[in-house]
């Protein structure tokens, strides 16, 4: 167990419809990243945030947004769905966010599945 | 811009053997490289990283890594297989002290 937690696990939903995907990070990290695991491209950064700002940004599509709120806890809002969109969606943390070297913990993931 | 390359997408050893799982990265910086580990329908978890100093990473569960700069690699590897190593394994290196950057994965199978 990483001490990251996500949810839901799973999620099925319609093209055209908007969901959110919550994480909380462990206990004391400040930075929060996601990411999308799918057939076609494989792992791939998303974003990341920082106590509360945004600090970088990856193949994250219009669509999509995130934020982190002061409890640290952030959200990843997916909208108008596609049917691409279906993957296995990562949050992850990490104490800073800015060392090279620093560990990034994985949560279980959300399977989001648009049908 | 960073990148790994994983050089086989399936690998399948019996039980008892050596495991090796290649990793090349592309760098114009010295890199700090990761291998994470993905259990069926669970999320990625750390297996060793290397930043600086000593080449020879040891990880956990039995398995190390090295990192050669002159060839560019970072291969994985276990002296004896366990059915339980039985994952999906991934290289990544790490960019602008950020985002972690994938290679597409290497699926281990481990037969009895």
């Amino acid at each position: 167990d990483s001490g990251v937690t996500q949810t839901p696990k799973h999620l099925i939903t319609a093209t055209g419809q908007r969901v959110t995907l919550r994480c909380s990070p462990r206990s004391g990290d400040l930075s929060v990243y996601w990411y999308q695991q799918s057939l076609d491209q494989g792992l791939q950064f998303l974003i990341q945030y920082y106590n509360g700002e945004e600090r970088a940004k990856g193949n994250i599509l219009e669509r999509f947004s995130a934020q982190q709120f002061p409890d640290l806890h952030s959200e990843l809002n997916l909208s108008s769905l596609e049917l691409g969109d279906s993957a296995l969606y990562f949050c992850a943390s990490s104490p800073e966010g800015g060392a090279l070297a620093e560990t990034q913990y994985f949560g279980p993931g959300t399977r989001l599945l648009v049908l | 811009a960073q990148s790994v390359t994983q050089l086989g997408s399936h690998v399948s050893v019996s039980e008892g053997a050596l495991v090796l799982l290649r990793c090349n990265y592309s760098s114009s910086v010295p890199p700090y490289l990761f291998w994470y580990v993905q259990y069926p329908n669970q999320g990625l978890q750390l297996l060793l990283k290397y930043t600086t100093g000593a080449t020879l990473v040891k990880g956990i569960n039995g398995f190390e890594a090295e990192f050669k700069k002159s060839e560019t690699s970072f291969h994985l590897t276990k002296p004896s297989a366990h059915m339980s190593d039985a994952a999906e394994y991934f290289c990544a290196v790490i960019q602008a002290g950020t985002a972690l950057i994938f290679g597409k994965g290497t699926t281990l199978s481990v037969s009895s």
